[in-house]
């Protein structure tokens, strides 16, 4: 158990719909990533918070959107949901920016659009 | 842009065969290294990283990996696997004291009794 969590674990839904994944990173960590795994791309970078403010974006959609509250848990809300973003959708926590150490990964959320 | 290319998409072995799995990167300056592993229904957890200093690293269960900056490369190595180590690695760089950690996309190893 890394101590992420992550909700759901399973989550299905039709296109047009919009959905929020929620993560609570490990007690005291103040960064959280979000990831997604799709088959064809791999993991990809979305975005980072730290300590509520963004930290750092990849390639994230401007139907997505992230935030962190102030008791650190972050929510990842996608909108307008196509079949390609059926993926698992993981977060990652860390003690701190500037990635000096190491990610702690959760179980991840999959997501199944039809 | 930093970018992680592992070119073994799929490896089978049988138990105490030595494994090589190939990463190479691309970025011109400092970069930190690492070598996750997810095996079958669990989370993504570190095997090995490298900051600095001896470009010989090792890790967890065995794992070593090697950085040579000529290559922009950062091999994973076990001398001999178990039907255990059956999971999927990906490698992963990030520029010196940066926060996006990008990743490979991933090789699958498969190891038979």
């Amino acid at each position: 158990d890394s101590g992420v969590t992550q909700t759901p674990k399973h989550l299905i839904t039709a296109t047009g719909q919009r959905v929020t994944l929620r993560c609570s990173p490990r007690s005291g960590d103040l960064s959280v990533y979000w990831y997604q795994q799709s088959l064809d791309q791999g993991l990809q970078f979305l975005i980072q918070y730290y300590n509520g403010e963004e930290r750092a974006k990849g390639n994230i959609l401007e139907r997505f959107s992230a935030q962190q509250f102030p008791d650190l848990h972050s929510e990842l809300n996608l909108s307008s949901l196509e079949l390609g973003d059926s993926a698992l959708y993981f977060c990652a926590s860390s003690p701190r920016t500037g990635n000096t150490g190491e990610l702690f990964f959760g179980e991840g959320s999959r997501l199944t659009v039809l | 842009a930093q970018s992680v290319s592992q070119h073994n998409h799929h490896v089978i072995l049988s138990e105490a065969a030595s494994l090589e799995l190939g990463c190479n990167y691309s970025y011109g300056g400092t970069v930190n290294l690492f070598w996750y592993v997810q095996y079958p229904g669990q989370h993504l957890q570190l095997l090995l990283k490298y900051f600095s200093g001896d470009p010989l690293v090792k890790g967890i269960k065995g794992f070593e990996a090697e950085f040579i900056k000529s290559k922009f490369s950062f091999n994973l190595r076990k001398p001999s696997v178990q039907w255990s180590d059956t999971a999927e690695y990906f490698c992963a760089v990030t520029a010196y004291n940066t926060d996006k950690l990008i990743f490979g996309t991933g090789t699958r190893l498969q190891v038979f009794p």
